[in-house]
Order: C-alpha cells, then sequence, then structure tokens
C-alpha cells in the first residue's frame, strides 16, 4: 500500500517551455500532497505545499506564478514549470500524506533538464 | 524556522553498527523522521518518532530526544545495499517536513 506515481520519469525540454509533472496517489486518497526539488548531492527543499480544491501554499523564495500547482483531486497534483530555464534543471519530487495519517510517502522524482 | 545538522559522510565495514546523529532547532516541533535515498532513487521512508525513546524496525532503529532536540539513526549488520543517504527530517504542525542535509554511508566490503 501506499503507492505514489510520478510522470513522466524524466523530461528534456528547451529553454522557454513549460513542462507538467503529475503526481499519484495510486491506493490511497491524499487530501495534502508535498512538492520538493531536489539539486545534486543537496537535500530536498520543499517547494510548496498542495491541498486538494484549495491554493497551494508556497515556500520563501518559491514563485508561485513559474511553478504552478493544482491539485484537482485526491489523487493528483500537478507541478507546471512555466518558461522553463536551465537554472530549472533539477529533481522534482512529490510526496502524499494519506488523509487522516502522519507519514508522507514519496513518489519516483522527475528529472528534469532543460537546454 | 528549522535547521538541522548531521554529520556529512560515514564509511563502515559490512556488519558493523552505525550512528547517524541529528540536531535541530526549530519553531515548532511535531516528530522526527528518517529517510533513505539510494543515489539516482527518491527518498524512502524509515522511521518516525514522535516521543521520547527508541524505535526499533528490524535492522534500524531511531531515537529521540526532545529535551535535548536530538535524535540518532542507527544501522545495525550493515549490508552493502545499505550504502546510500540518509535523511532526517522535522514534521512540524501543518505536517510540513523540513530536511537535513543528508549524511552519506558507504559500506565497505
Amino acid at each position: 500500500g501506499a503507492v505514489v506515481s510520478q510522470h513522466p520519469s524524466w523530461v528534456i525540454c528547451k529553454s522557454g517551455t513549460s513542462v507538467k509533472i503529475e503526481c499519484r496517489s495510486l491506493d490511497f486518497q491524499a487530501t495534502t500532497m508535498f512538492w520538493y526539488r531536489q539539486f545534486p548531492k543537496q537535500s530536498l527543499m520543499l517547494m510548496a505545499t498542495s491541498n486538494e480544491g484549495s491554493k497551494a501554499t508556497y515556500e520563501q523564495g518559491v514563485e508561485k506564478d513559474k511553478f504552478l500547482i493544482n491539485h484537482a483531486s485526491l489523487t493528483l497534483s500537478t507541478l507546471t514549470v512555466t518558461s522553463a530555464h536551465p537554472e530549472d534543471s533539477s529533481f522534482y519530487i512529490c510526496s502524499a500524506l494519506p488523509s487522516g495519517e502522519e507519514t508522507q510517502y514519496f513518489g519516483p522524482g522527475t528529472r528534469l533538464l532543460v537546454l | 524556522g528549522q535547521s538541522l545538522e548531521q554529520p556529512s559522510e560515514v564509511t563502515a565495514v559490512e556488519g558493523a553498527i552505525v550512528q547517524i546523529n541529528c540536531t535541530y532547532q526549530t519553531s515548532g516541533f511535531y516528530g522526527l523522521s528518517w529517510y533513505q535515498q539510494h543515489d539516482g532513487g527518491a527518498p524512502t521512508f524509515l522511521s518516525y518518532n514522535a516521543l521520547d525513546g527508541l524505535e526499533e524496525t528490524g535492522r534500524f532503529s531511531s531515537f529521540l530526544s526532545r529535551s535535548d532536540s536530538y535524535g540518532y539513526l542507527l544501522l545495525q549488520e550493515l549490508q552493502m545495499k545499505d550504502s546510500a543517504s540518509y535523511f532526517c527530517a522535522v514534521k512540524d504542525a501543518g505536517n510540513k517536513l523540513t530536511f537535513g542535509g543528508g549524511t552519506r554511508v558507504l559500506v565497505k566490503p
């Protein structure tokens, strides 16, 4: 149980394009999902908290207009990196919190390379 | 805000015991989690301590002292597959996780 998937697993795009990453909880409902970013050999940094049916809450320093988050259902949250640039190249990881529980379960991550 | 400190790297041989310490300074603390991450992979949950004391799960144990703002992860009977990065993370009231910098564990034969 508690499986989280992400799609795509990796993506290469040209600078200036937008990329959408999906995060799905496969066998549970998640009112809350989280989006993290991890640069090579660094720790995970929380970008935003995604709540089903309401606006996402962004961490300080994360541009909400650049990283659009939509949590349309209890099993799906999407992160769209708009007008991607090479500095946005990173490992993007989502996690989902089963309703009523305290442990987050992480997706396999999405590697983004912006050329 | 939150800040967590853990050693950057530990090297040990197969069969040994490794302890990874984590100290934290927080503005709100609900519990301490530990995650394992292999190169190229996503973090996997190992353990969670909300109360003081030791939690044991197989070869891995985790300890918390809230009064000392300190915890540790104990890896016993080390195996080659345990070579990975280990992160402590503080959970706040909103279930947000703040991660430490990670400890890279290298297990040698």
